[in-house]
């Protein structure tokens, strides 16, 4: 079945500082890849997305780059923020159709900027 | 985008009973998701709940414990069944809208 690997956090960083999260999948065909992100006393909200492959999506500073031969969506900023501070979560749907179908989920990566 | 309500936002419940968790969106769908999230865990479907239609569960779930109604385009309801202290999680809806599953806030549930 498919699945996402993601990096386990803490991830502690200072302002400014270049991030990355490694995300990493399994799956069968050509799936389309999100990340989505938890705000502290926030709902779950879309970051950015890619539907195939070499498609890079950017949303706020953040980018990601599908990247089919590594399967692999690692997510990226150049100079984070105290407001990024957030849990991160790499997901996939099955197929090019976005998220029309269920969303497989990594198990998040809590992410802390200190000043 | 969409916006999702959820209700209760919360609630702690005893083994044995159910709760049904309701989530309103301010636009007609045609997909509607249920998922959970346990605690320190990842976020897992449980089933999809598209109008009109029966709910489509994933495998480890099943229709006798997370019964699911989907009786219009703007709402849908989970009842979690005779529950046990493993079902504590925390519970959202989602909508699909122009091909992004937009959340909502979430239902954290405990069990005693």
């Amino acid at each position: 079945g498919n699945s996402v690997t993601q990096m386990e956090g803490p991830v502690t960083l200072s302002e400014e500082a270049f991030l990355t999260i490694n995300c990493t999948y399994t799956a069968t065909g050509y799936p389309s890849l999100f990340w989505y992100v938890q705000y502290p006393g926030e709902g779950l909200q879309l970051l950015l997305k890619a539907t195939k492959a070499d498609d890079k999506g950017s949303n706020k500073g953040f980018e990601a780059t599908y990247r089919k031969e590594t399967t692999s969506f690692h997510l990226e900023k150049g100079s984070v923020q105290v407001s990024d501070s957030a849990v991160y979560f790499c997901a996939l749907s099955e197929g090019s159709g976005g998220g029309a179908d269920g969303l497989t989920f990594g198990k998040g990566t809590h992410l802390i900027i200190q000043p | 985008s969409a916006v999702i309500s959820q209700k209760p936002s919360r609630d702690i419940c005893q083994r044995g009973t159910s709760l049904t968790i309701q989530c309103q969106v301010d636009s007609q769908v045609t997909m509607m998701f249920w998922y959970r999230q346990q605690p320190g865990q990842s976020l897992t479907l449980i089933a999809t709940a598209n109008q009109g239609s029966e709910a489509t569960y994933e495998s480890g779930f099943v229709i006798d414990k997370f019964p699911i109604s989907r009786p219009n385009l703007t709402f849908s309801t989970l009842t979690v069944s005779n529950m046990s202290p493993e079902d504590s999680s925390i519970y959202l809806c989602s909508v699909l809208a122009r091909i992004i599953q937009f959340f909502g806030p979430g239902t954290r549930l405990t069990v005693l």
